[in-house]
Order: C-alpha cells, then sequence, then structure tokens
C-alpha cells in the first residue's frame, strides 16, 4: 500500500460531516474504491467510482475524484456511530488484476 | 447465502512449524485473493489466482504458497512460520470480466507465531 496514502485517524461528532482523503500515484488507475472495515470483521465495498467521473453520490457518500491531482475523498454527510470504521482507498490500475490499498484512515464518531 | 468463508478464525502456531489457511467461496468466482493486514501498511498482497491451476505472486510473496485444485478453495500455507508473519490475513475473490473489479472479503484469520 506505498502508493496509495491516507491519513491515520480521523475524529468527528456525531452529525457532522467526515471527510477522509486518499492519494495515489498511478495516473494509469482505471477505478478508484472506498472499502470499509468494522472492528473484527473483513473489508465491506462502500462505493467505487470510475477514473472519468468527478464524482459519485450514493445517499449519504460523496465521492469527489480529482485526477490531475491524483486526490480522492469519502464525504459522509451526518455521521453516525454506526460510521466508526476503518476505510481504505484502494485503486485498480490498468493491466493488473488485484487491487491497490491505502493503509486505512480510522474514523471514531463521538456521541 | 454462504459467501466467502475463512477458517480457522485464530491460529497460535510456534516459529518453523507449517500452517494451512483456508479460503472457500460459493460464488463460483474466477479470482482469488490473499492480502496480509499490518498496522501501517495496510492490506498487502500476497498470492492471487486466476482460476483452478492458475496461481501467481503478489507484493509479498516470500515464505507462503498457495494452490488452487478447486475454484472454491484457494488455501495459504507458511511452509515454515516466522515472528514476521504474524498478521491478519483475509481471502476475497472477484467474478471473471468483472471491470469494476468488486472485491469480496473473508472475516479474515488472526495468526500469531510465537
Amino acid at each position: 500500500g506505498e502508493d496509495v496514502e491516507q491519513s491515520l485517524f480521523l475524529s468527528v461528532r456525531e452529525g457532522d460531516s467526515s471527510v477522509i482523503n486518499c492519494t495515489y500515484t498511478d495516473s494509469s488507475s482505471t477505478y478508484l474504491y472506498w472499502y470499509k472495515q468494522e472492528p473484527g470483521a473483513g473489508l465491506q465495498l462502500l462505493t467505487y467510482i470510475f477514473s472519468n467521473m468527478d464524482m459519485k453520490q450514493d445517499q449519504r457518500l460523496t465521492v469527489l475524484l480529482n485526477k490531475k491531482d491524483k486526490h480522492l475523498s469519502l464525504r459522509i454527510a451526518d455521521t453516525q456511530t454506526g460510521d466508526s470504521a476503518i476505510y481504505f482507498c484502494a485503486e485498480k490500475r490498468a493491466g493488473r488484476r488485484a487491487l491497490t490499498f491505502g493503509s486505512g484512515t480510522r474514523l471514531q464518531v463521538q456521541p | 447465502d454462504a459467501g466467502i468463508t475463512q477458517s480457522p478464525r485464530y491460529k497460535i502456531t510456534e516459529t518453523g512449524r507449517q500452517v494451512t489457511l483456508m479460503c472457500h467461496q460459493t460464488w463460483s468466482h474466477s479470482y482469488m485473493f490473499w492480502y496480509r493486514q499490518d498496522l501501517g501498511h495496510g492490506l498487502r498482497l500476497i498470492y492471487y489466482s486466476a482460476a483452478a491451476d492458475i496461481t501467481d505472486k503478489g507484493e509479498v510473496p516470500d515464505g507462503y504458497v498457495v494452490s488452487r485444485s478447486k475454484t472454491e478453495n484457494f488455501p495459504l500455507t507458511l511452509e515454515s512460520a516466522t515472528r514476521s508473519q504474524t498478521s491478519v490475513y483475509f481471502c476475497a475473490s472477484s467474478e471473471q470480466g468483472a471491470t469494476n473489479e468488486k472485491l469480496f472479503f473473508g472475516s479474515g484469520t488472526q495468526l500469531s507465531v510465537l
């Protein structure tokens, strides 16, 4: 996960918006993903965006992609305590089957 | 709706022992993957498989062996466990031809090598 970077920790209050950021280095990336990992569980796909898109919205989730700066963000509106988890950014590089993951951002939601 | 299951859930072993982690999926997905999760490194790819009898190395394959005699199973073997292999191991699968490459993960195996 060296080529995909994320900040390690984010703390927000319940009801606020959370923004988790990710930077990647490979301009050939075709899809970018956000996965969520709850304690003691595997990763679950939250959302993904194709590289020719700038934004994707899915209920409380908004993904923004700045391809020029190789920057991806996930905004969670009206953050709830159930959103507390580790969030992983991942990229699919052209010609590769496996995804490359970042180190994960731990989101803590305070009541 | 079993999905993808890993066993054991927890394993403690000693340095030098052989350990096999099991992964089974019920979707008939062509692709299967093994990742390890370590603090500060996120998930790193160990091995993956495109189909039965086809496997390939990932980012950190040393010390591991895989096999895929059946589409639904993808066991990972540590031939001679070392302390540096203490980690959480995740198996994942995806459909062939799925251009958006969604991965489905198992719940993980937490391995401790003493």
